[in-house]
């Protein structure tokens, strides 16, 4: 199983171009996640998908849309990038536990984005 | 969710102990403790996590107080590897909006040979 993949794993992009971070998880999982991880800090949350056809607002979702395009794929687009958005990007899925406690989440290896 | 607060940084011998505490005085009952760790450049792994017992798996242990007000990570022979930023992180049972995690500081882990 290779896990949670994520594509690119660098871009550069310039002021107001667009583009599409690609994340994939070969887990069967419902729930996935899209975080951000700026220099010094801890991730904060973009959007999420509890499931299949769901898609919700996380923390800090301005800036950002998202598609889950079926169980494995949960892609994070960027329609006109900033350089606030000048970050790391990091994907995660996991598989809640009804009634229990939540799962782990299994992250993939980052997406490193510097909007110039 | 309840707030924790963890120190920013501590040193480790390699081969001993390192344990990392966390304070989450506002934890709820029903608020699960949960540690990730994150080794540098790359996403975080999730490590244990526990209600009210002590927990121990192949990684690490945790000891949580009777109060639940503080939690203790424990790795039992610190090695080079474990060099990271740990991160303590209260979470509420499921809902349907997924289980999203939130991440403070954490405490950046440095072993030393």
């Amino acid at each position: 199983n290779a896990g949670v993949t994520q594509t690119p794993k660098f871009q550069v992009l310039k002021t107001g171009q667009s583009m599409t971070l690609q994340c994939a998880q070969d887990m069967n999982h419902n729930s996935m996640y899209w975080y951000r991880q700026d220099p010094g800090m801890g991730l904060r949350l973009i959007y999420y998908s509890a499931s299949e056809g769901t898609t919700d607002k996380g923390e800090v979702p301005n800036g950002y849309n998202v598609s889950r395009l079926n169980k494995r794929e949960f892609s994070l687009r960027l329609e006109s990038a900033a350089p606030s958005q000048t970050s790391v990007y990091f994907c995660a899925s996991s598989e809640p536990l009804a009634g229990g406690p939540y799962n782990e989440q299994f992250f993939g290896p980052g997406t490193r984005l510097t909007v110039l | 969710d309840a707030k924790t607060t963890q120190p920013p940084s501590m040193d480790c011998a390699e081969g001993r102990a390192a344990n990392l505490p966390c304070n989450h005085s506002t934890i709820s009952g029903n608020e699960y403790v949960y540690w990730y760790r994150q080794i540098h450049s790359q996403g975080p792994q999730y490590i244990i996590h526990g209600l009210k017992n002590n927990e121990t798996n192949e990684m690490a242990s945790l000891i949580i107080t009777e109060d639940r007000k503080s939690s203790t990570l424990i790795l039992p022979h610190a090695t080079l590897r474990d060099t990271a930023v740990y991160y303590c992180i209260v979470r509420a049972l499921l809902n349907n909006a997924g289980n999203m995690l939130t991440f403070g500081g954490g405490t950046r882990l440095m072993v030393k040979p």
